[in-house]
């Protein structure tokens, strides 16, 4: 499958504890973003990133959200000390060249859940 | 800042019925629109796109939508629609330069048969 790959698909997580969201992007792709889609509402934008670098991380929470693409390997969602109303499904999206006309590929989405 | 308006939130339609879904954006400058379709338990799949020219965008599995500059309105629509056209669905919209996805809150599109 040369799509976008996300993982874990679902993840539970304790309040306090760290969460680690991966994605891979579809071969030849280099710009990766994070929306995030909490129940009953639509995808939110939080971070754009290319290889080694945040380009736009504007809608990133400014506390215990982190992510980074790395120049080897997936991108990475981190979250610190995680807390209910983290509980949403995380999507990875990716695109060729970070162009806006071109449309982005989305992953199947990491469902976390917050006990 | 740009923000998309879904206005049906769940649609029930008989199998043969046709559709029509409105979307409606907020922003002055150019703009790329899209429509994406979630089916049950998969990924975001695009349905259609605009960028510029003929404003009236044909897409996959027979959908089309409008693009009406006037309006702001990006409205979807298939003229028959089929069972497993049962999905959600949501309109989004990047601007020139920003290359980020503005996404409406999404309509969940029920198909009896």
């Amino acid at each position: 499958n040369a799509g976008v790959m996300q993982n874990p698909r679902h993840l539970v997580r304790r309040r306090g504890q760290e969460a680690r969201l991966r994605c891979s992007p579809m071969k030849g792709h280099s710009h990766v973003y994070w929306y995030r889609q909490l129940p009953e509402e639509g995808l939110k934008f939080m971070v754009y990133l290319q290889k080694e670098n945040i380009i736009d991380e504007s809608g990133m929470p400014k506390e215990r959200f982190s992510a980074e693409f790395p120049k080897e390997g997936p991108s990475i969602l981190r979250i610190q000390q995680v807390v209910r109303g983290d509980s949403a499904a995380y999507f990875c999206a990716s695109s060729p060249d970070g162009m806006s006309n071109q449309p982005q590929h989305f992953g199947d989405g990491t469902r976390l859940s917050i006990l | 800042a740009q923000s998309v308006s879904q206005h049906n939130h769940h649609v029930i339609l008989s199998e043969a019925a046709s559709l029509e879904l409105g979307c409606n954006y907020s922003y002055g400058g150019t703009v790329n629109l899209f429509w994406y379709v979630q089916y049950p338990g998969q990924h975001l799949q695009l349905l259609l796109k605009y960028f510029s020219g003929d404003p009236l965008v044909k897409g996959i599995k027979g959908f089309e939508a409008e693009f009406i500059k006037s309006k702001f309105s990006f409205n979807l629509r298939k003229p028959s629609v089929q069972w497993s056209d049962t999905a959600e669905y949501f309109c989004a919209v990047s601007s020139f330069g920003n290359e980020k996805l503005t996404f409406g809150t999404g309509t969940r599109l029920t198909i009896i048969p």
